[in-house]
C-alpha cells in the first residue's frame, strides 16, 4: 500500500532557527502534498497545499515565507519552518495524493518544540 | 466554503457493542468523497472508510459502515463489535475543492 514517510518525528530546537521536515512517498508519485498543522487536541488545520514543479498555495492566515515549502521531486516535499518562536510549537502532519488513488496517505507527524 | 460537524466530542461505548459517531457537512460541491480518518494515540492518521457522493450505497469496511444521507448532509460512521484496538479520535472529512476539510473529531473511548 501507499507509505508516506515523515520524518524528523520530533524536533526541539532554540527560538530564532529555522527547522527543516521532510515528507517522501515511497511507493508512489504524489502529485500533490498537504501541510497540516494540529493544536493539541484539535483538528487539523490545512496549512498549505504543495505541487510538484510550483508554488505552494498557502491557506489565508498562513505566512509563506515563515512556512517554506518546496515540492521539488513527485515524491518529497519540505517545510521549513523559519525563525522559530515557541508559538511554532506544534504537531505537523504531511499528507500525499497519489495518481492512482483518490485516497489520501499521511505521514507520521513531526512534533515541533521551540524553546 | 466546505465545513464539517462533529457534534460528540467524546463518545464512549462497552467492548463487544455497537457506537454511531455523527458527521454532518456542507459543501457547495457536486462532486466530493467523504472520509472517516482514525487518529490513535500515536497521532498516525488512518483512514478508515470513504464514500464516493454520487454512490446511493452505504460504504462499508468490515465492522465499518457509513450511513450516507445526500439531501441531510450527513455521514455518520457505525461501529460493530467494538474492539479496545478502536480507542482514538476520529475525524470526519469532506474532500471538496482540491482539499480535505476535517471535522472537530470525536474522542472514542471503548470500556472493557
Amino acid at each position: 500500500g501507499a507509505v508516506v514517510s515523515q520524518h524528523p518525528s520530533w524536533v526541539i530546537c532554540k527560538s530564532g532557527t529555522s527547522v527543516k521536515i521532510e515528507c517522501r512517498s515511497l511507493d508512489f508519485q504524489a502529485t500533490t502534498m498537504f501541510w497540516y498543522r494540529q493544536f493539541p487536541k484539535q483538528s487539523l488545520m490545512l496549512m498549505a497545499t504543495s505541487n510538484e514543479g510550483s508554488k505552494a498555495t498557502y491557506e489565508q492566515g498562513v505566512e509563506k515565507d515563515k512556512f517554506l515549502i518546496n515540492h521539488a521531486s513527485l515524491t518529497l516535499s519540505t517545510l521549513t519552518v523559519t525563525s522559530a518562536h515557541p508559538e511554532d510549537s506544534s504537531f505537523y502532519i504531511c499528507s500525499a495524493e497519489g495518481q492512482w488513488d483518490y485516497g489520501y496517505t499521511f505521514g507520521s507527524g513531526t512534533r515541533l518544540t521551540v524553546v | 466554503a466546505q465545513t464539517v460537524t462533529q457534534s460528540q466530542p467524546e463518545m464512549s461505548v462497552q467492548e463487544a457493542e455497537t457506537v454511531t459517531l455523527s458527521c454532518t457537512y456542507d459543501t457547495s460541491e457536486s462532486d466530493y468523497y467523504l472520509f472517516w480518518y482514525k487518529q490513535p494515540p500515536s497521532r498516525q492518521m488512518i483512514l478508515v472508510i470513504r464514500q464516493e457522493a454520487y454512490k446511493q450505497q452505504n460504504a462499508t469496511e468490515n465492522r465499518f459502515s457509513v450511513n450516507f444521507q445526500k439531501a441531510a448532509k450527513s455521514f455518520s460512521l457505525k461501529i460493530s463489535d467494538s474492539q479496545l484496538g478502536d480507542a482514538a479520535m476520529y475525524f470526519c472529512a469532506d474532500f471538496g475543492n482540491e482539499k480535505l476539510t476535517f471535522g472537530t473529531g470525536t474522542r472514542l473511548t471503548i470500556i472493557p
